[in-house]
């Protein structure tokens, strides 16, 4: 089975300041690694995903994130943040093999005050 | 628009009532999936349909819980007899064709509150 952990439930940060996004995974399988954005009142949207190659994986709105195999991470970065960030932000993973059942962590809070 | 929908977006019941949660995937997309979110959690894999063939029915709580699919179209989410742990947020979500590399993409969901 797969879990993932988001060591955040809330972030603050101030306008234009970097954040980063904790993730940790834990899986006897090998996995693929996304990460969604929930902006207030809307849908889940993909932000970006690792399914192999470099790990550096570049997304929408500026965010980057990066696959450590060896910590099992894949934190969420974004050099400057703007108002419009705000939102809830979810890890999750699935499977390489089979079907894409994801698995979520439960989801970072981001504010962005101004 | 050509994005996942989802109906009722809210629906309030009784304990003990039966309701139908109702999403229209986006068209073309032969992978349907439901998850369930609660409060403060993270969301958790229901069900899963890829056209034709059976469906994954590895993530439903209870056999209160069912879903059908009709075809590559319609799906609809049914809960039995519910129960006041059943209060959630419902997500659908469509892919092109299941695989694990594929993009999921996501309805606004429905909210169901039972008291």
């Amino acid at each position: 089975a797969q879990s993932v952990t988001q060591l955040d439930s809330q972030v603050p940060v101030f306008e234009e300041a970097p954040v980063e996004l904790r993730c940790n995974y834990s899986s006897s399988v090998s996995v693929y690694l996304f990460w969604y954005v929930q902006y207030p009142n809307q849908g889940l949207q993909l932000l970006l995903k690792y399914l192999s190659g470099s790990t550096l994986v570049k997304g929408i709105n500026g965010f980057e994130a990066e696959f450590n195999k060896s910590q099992t991470s894949f934190h969420l970065r974004k050099p400057s943040v703007h108002i419009s960030d705000t939102a809830e932000y979810f890890c999750a993973v699935s499977r390489v093999q089979g079907a894409q059942k994801l698995v979520f962590g439960q989801g970072t809070r981001l504010t962005i005050n101004p | 628009g050509a994005g996942v929908s989802q109906s009722p977006s809210n629906k309030v019941t009784e304990k003990g009532k039966d309701v139908e949660l109702r999403c229209d995937p986006i068209s073309g997309h032969t992978a349907l999936y439901w998850y369930r979110q609660r409060l403060g959690q993270g969301l958790e894999f229901l069900i899963y349909f890829q056209g034709n063939s059976a469906p994954d029915k590895s993530g439903l709580p209870s056999d209160r819980f069912s879903a059908e699919r009709t075809g590559e179209s319609v799906s609809t989410l049914t809960i039995q007899r519910t129960q006041q742990e059943d209060s959630a947020v419902y997500l659908c979500a469509s892919s092109q064709s299941g695989t694990s590399t594929d993009t999921q993409y996501f309805g606004p969901g429905t909210r169901l509150t039972v008291l």
